[in-house]
């Protein structure tokens, strides 16, 4: 079955700079991959998603990549804020159906 | 934008008790809703697909007799916690797609329910 790895439990950043989150599975490329923000206590938002189809998806200080070849998403941050900080979460259908599965997140702190 | 409002935010119950908690589209119509399950900086994990009108669909190894969805309406799914033990101690989410959608489309969340079973 499909496995995601988020590779970095945490990441640190100065704020300003370029975050850069990964996003591997493991099995079959899926359809499409989404990416959500979570907050402490709080349900996760959707952010993007991109389609197998296409290399790259941009809003506004967002942008995320999609390498079928290489199995990985890329989810950069521009010019991060300290309110970017938060829990950002890779998903994918499982199985190309409709259910969707997350990988663990990578924390992400934005320091000042 | 798309609302999913879900109640309790919190609850504590005794063990051998039964919680129930509501999650509900608020501007949109879900014929799916899912439940999931997530433990301290860990995963989302899927337990069930609640489908409108019909019975739900369990992921392997939720007990379905433990976990009792029903999903009467476009706009509602109930998750009941029968029998709970201190194990079952969790936050709960549950997310709705928008039936006009499209399955490409996001999961709209709620913000969970933090139960604790003493």
């Amino acid at each position: 079955s499909q496995k995601i790895e988020q590779n970095s439990e945490a990441l640190n950043i100065q704020e300003g700079k370029t975050a850069t989150l990964t996003c591997n599975y493991t099995n079959y490329s899926p359809a499409y991959l989404q990416w959500y923000r979570q907050d402490p206590g709080r349900g996760p938002v959707f952010l993007l998603l991109i389609r197998e189809n296409e290399k790259e998806k941009r809003k506004e200080r967002l942008k995320v990549t999609f390498d079928t070849t290489l199995k990985q998403s890329l989810f950069h941050i521009t010019a991060s804020q300290p309110a970017d900080s938060a829990t950002y979460l890779c998903a994918l259908p499982m199985n190309r159906d409709d259910k969707i599965i997350f990988g663990k997140g990578t924390r992400l702190h934005i320091l000042p | 934008g798309a609302v999913v409002s879900q109640h309790p935010s919190r609850v504590i119950c005794k063990s051998g008790t039964s919680v129930k908690i509501e999650c509900r589209s608020l501007d949109f119509q879900a014929t799916t809703m899912f439940w999931y399950r997530q433990f301290p900086k860990k995963s989302l994990m899927l337990m069930a697909t609640s489908n409108e009108g019909s019975k739900a669909t369990y992921e392997q190894g939720v007990e379905k007799d433990k976990f009792l969805i029903n999903h009467a309406s476009l706009t509602l799914s109930t998750l009941t916690v029968t029998s709970a033990h201190p194990e079952d101690s969790s936050f709960y989410i549950c997310s709705a797609r928008d039936a006009g959608g499209g399955f490409h489309s996001p999961l709209h969340f709620g913000n969970g329910t933090r139960l604790t079973v003493t």
